[in-house]
């Protein structure tokens, strides 16, 4: 079974301080893509950062980094200097590809619901 | 170029009546996929379409749902007969041919009352 596991339901962090939200996932494919989506109170899903699995190299945009650890299918999420625009839901999610190269659906977590205080 | 475009943003309908929630993908863009997300979870897929085809309908209830992707227009998702467990987010997102990033719109908020 395919599966995405965020085992934080509800986070909080200071403004300006550094939060780690964390994911684990379960498939048994070698191709696949690893993502982070926020979702703020507007309800659109915005991309985050994503992760090719066959980059050793941790992705990074910006503020926000991941810990991938391919062999404990660990996807982590690090948001550093947290600001309070940062508030929203957070979620985990993962898509395969089939044999023709295309990208299948997306596997989400649960989410974790992040609160940014000041 | 415009993002992927859902409409309505909310919608009303009372049971037993058809809800139609419509998505527009960005241009370029021939893969569209449905998830819906009820209060408090995560997003779930429902359909998988390009084209004219469904490629994955695994997610979609065996009755009352139905989904489309015409060839111009729009896609189309259908719900028949309303209940009051179909309330929920319905958010479209769109991909390139090939492409591994999905774009996702707005989102239809639906309310069965």
């Amino acid at each position: 079974a395919q599966t995405v596991t965020q085992s934080q339901p509800e986070m909080s962090v200071q403004e300006a301080e550094t939060v780690t939200l964390s994911c684990t996932y379960d498939t048994s494919e070698s191709n696949y893509y690893l993502f982070w989506y926020k979702q703020p109170p507007s309800r659109q899903m915005i991309l985050v950062i994503r992760q090719e699995a066959y980059k050793q190299q941790n992705a990074t945009e910006n503020r926000f980094s991941v810990n991938f650890q391919k062999a404990a299918k660990s996807f982590s999420l690090k948001i550093s200097d947290s600001q309070l625009g940062d508030t929203a839901m957070y979620f985990c999610a993962f898509t395969i590809f089939n044999n023709a190269g295309n990208n299948r659906k997306l596997i989400w977590g649960l989410g974790t619901s992040l609160a940014v205080n000041p | 170029n415009a993002g992927v475009m859902q409409n309505p943003r909310h919608l009303v309908r009372r049971r037993g009546q058809e809800a139609r929630l419509r998505c527009s993908p960005m241009k370029g863009h021939s893969h569209v996929y449905w998830y819906r997300q009820l209060p408090e979870e995560g997003l779930k897929f429902m359909v998988y379409l390009q084209k004219e085809n469904i490629i994955d309908e695994s997610g979609m209830p065996k009755e009352r749902f139905s989904a489309e992707f015409p060839k111009e227009g729009p896609s189309i998702l259908r719900i028949q007969q309303v209940v009051r467990g179909d309330s929920a987010a319905y958010f479209c997102a769109s991909s390139k041919d090939r492409g591994t990033e999905a774009f996702f719109g707005q989102g239809t908020r639906l309310t069965v009352v």
